[in-house]
């Protein structure tokens, strides 16, 4: 079945530690790709996307992306996390031909950061 | 206040009992999901509605059914049919077509403990 695979269940790194969340998805054709963060006791939100263009997407807190179409890979990358940073992190895809914008999830990444 | 409201935040219901999880939005948003979050498990698809008067399933609509009556309102029943319904239940919107409108936004959930 195609799916959207995230590496690492829980990853946990000191304060100011460089940071590479994986995510590799088996959809062939046109994607668009998705980080997600969901912060203790918050709402899912929105790190960054991909839709086209240049495949390395800035997001907000920091947090960047490297679309990389020959690997079908999506992998997030910070280089110095903070304590806040603290989250479970979800990798999403809509697939080609995805109706109503569906989107896939992976099963996602925790991140603890250590002070 | 603009956003996406669930309620409640907590529910507890007896086994074989049907319970209705609300979902409202006041963005203006077409589009609306229902997922299920379950620990290493991600998110799930469960129904999602395009229009008001019209949804379709998702990846695990079994035992789970919707109405969209209103453009504002989304709400999921789950049945005494669902299996496990103990899980975190999270509602998102979406803008509507077009491009760069992929985006979906997502509720604080509802955790649903059957008893």
């Amino acid at each position: 079945a195609q799916s959207v695979s995230q590496h690492n269940h829980h990853v946990i790194l000191s304060e100011a530690a460089s940071l590479e969340l994986g995510c590799n998805y088996s959809y062939g054709g046109t994607v668009n790709l998705f980080w997600y963060v969901q912060y203790p006791g918050q709402h899912l939100q929105l790190l960054l996307k991909y839709f086209s263009g240049d495949p390395l997407v800035k997001g907000i807190k920091g947090f960047e992306a490297e679309f990389i179409k020959s690997k079908f890979s999506f992998n997030l990358r910070k280089p110095s996390v903070q304590w806040s940073d603290t989250a479970e992190y979800f990798c999403a895809v809509r697939p080609p031909g995805a109706g109503s914008y569906q989107l896939t999830f992976g099963k996602g990444t925790k991140l603890s950061v250590i002070p | 206040d603009g956003g996406i409201t669930q309620s409640p935040k907590y529910l507890f219901r007896k086994e074989g009992q049907n319970v209705t999880l609300s979902c409202e939005q006041n963005l203006n948003h077409d589009a609306m999901y229902w997922y299920r979050q379950d620990p290493g498990q991600g998110l799930r698809l469960i129904y999602y509605s395009q229009i008001v008067n019209d949804f379709q399933k998702g990846d695990i609509a079994e035992g789970y059914s919707v109405s969209r009556e209103k453009k504002e309102s989304f709400p999921l029943t789950v049945t005494s049919a669902q299996k496990n319904p103990t899980a975190f239940y999270l509602c998102a919107t979406r803008i509507g077509r077009g491009q760069g409108t992929d985006t979906q936004y997502f509720g604080p959930g509802t955790r649903l403990t059957v008893l």
